[in-house]
């Protein structure tokens, strides 16, 4: 019965291969989002979508591309990843833009 | 850009003190959270105060909202070891994306 679950937990890539990291809320939420956490952990919004519709886009970089195919999903594809991409991604969910979110347990990349 | 700045950046006590923990920023905003990480997990929310509120209570945790000095305060009362975890603030500004600005945290150490 987890909230906002994120897959994989742990990702270990080379340098230049593509992946994703999947997203879904069971809350019945609108709103979705993606973050991502470095080192410092600072933790910066990258994405938002609102019933499928992206609203929110900061600067990330184009191999950067989320996808949501329902209201409940929040793909994120990485293609030609880096080794500053290294990172812990957070997905959450709120149940419309002003209100609380919700994160999931976040998935930790290392590009080798 | 970054929005919220914690002081201080890490605070040490014993068990059964109170903590504060301070938050300023820098533009206008709908409302402003509060968060948790504990090390390893993803965030959860603590509480969410709104422009037009000074003060909220949730249990041991008090917040105050300072719109003119634009500057927050947590205070954690009665601490526990199970307190020990970062602890962000976020923003959501007035009258643009909506999106969460997160501050780079307090890191909160509560000895037994």
């Amino acid at each position: 019965d987890t909230a906002v679950s994120q897959t994989p937990k742990y990702l270990v890539t080379q340098m230049g291969n593509d992946k994703s990291i999947k997203c879904e809320q069971n809350l019945g939420h609108d709103t979705m989002y993606w973050y991502k956490q470095d080192s410092k952990k600072f933790l910066k919004i990258m994405f938002s979508y609102n019933n499928k519709e992206l609203i929110i886009n900061e600067t990330v970089p184009n191999r950067f591309s989320p996808k949501s195919p329902d209201k409940a999903h929040l793909n994120l594809h990485i293609n030609s990843l880096e080794l500053g991409d290294s990172a812990v991604y957070f997905c959450a969910s709120s149940l419309n833009r002003q209100e609380t979110q919700y994160f999931g347990p976040g998935t930790r990349l290392l590009v080798l | 850009s970054q929005q919220g700045e914690e002081d201080p950046q890490a605070l040490s006590i014993q068990e059964g003190e109170n903590a504060t923990m301070n938050c300023s920023y820098k533009t206008s905003i709908n409302n402003l959270q509060w968060y948790r990480q504990n090390s390893g997990r993803g965030l959860v929310h603590l509480i969410l105060i709104r422009s037009n509120e000074r003060e909220k209570h949730s249990g041991r945790l008090r917040v105050t909202l300072d719109t003119s000095k634009k500057s927050s305060s947590l205070l954690i009362t009665a601490s526990r070891a199970a307190d020990t975890a970062s602890y962000f603030c976020a923003t959501e500004e007035q009258g643009g994306s909506e999106k969460l600005v997160f501050g780079k945290g307090t890191k909160l150490t509560v000895n037994p």
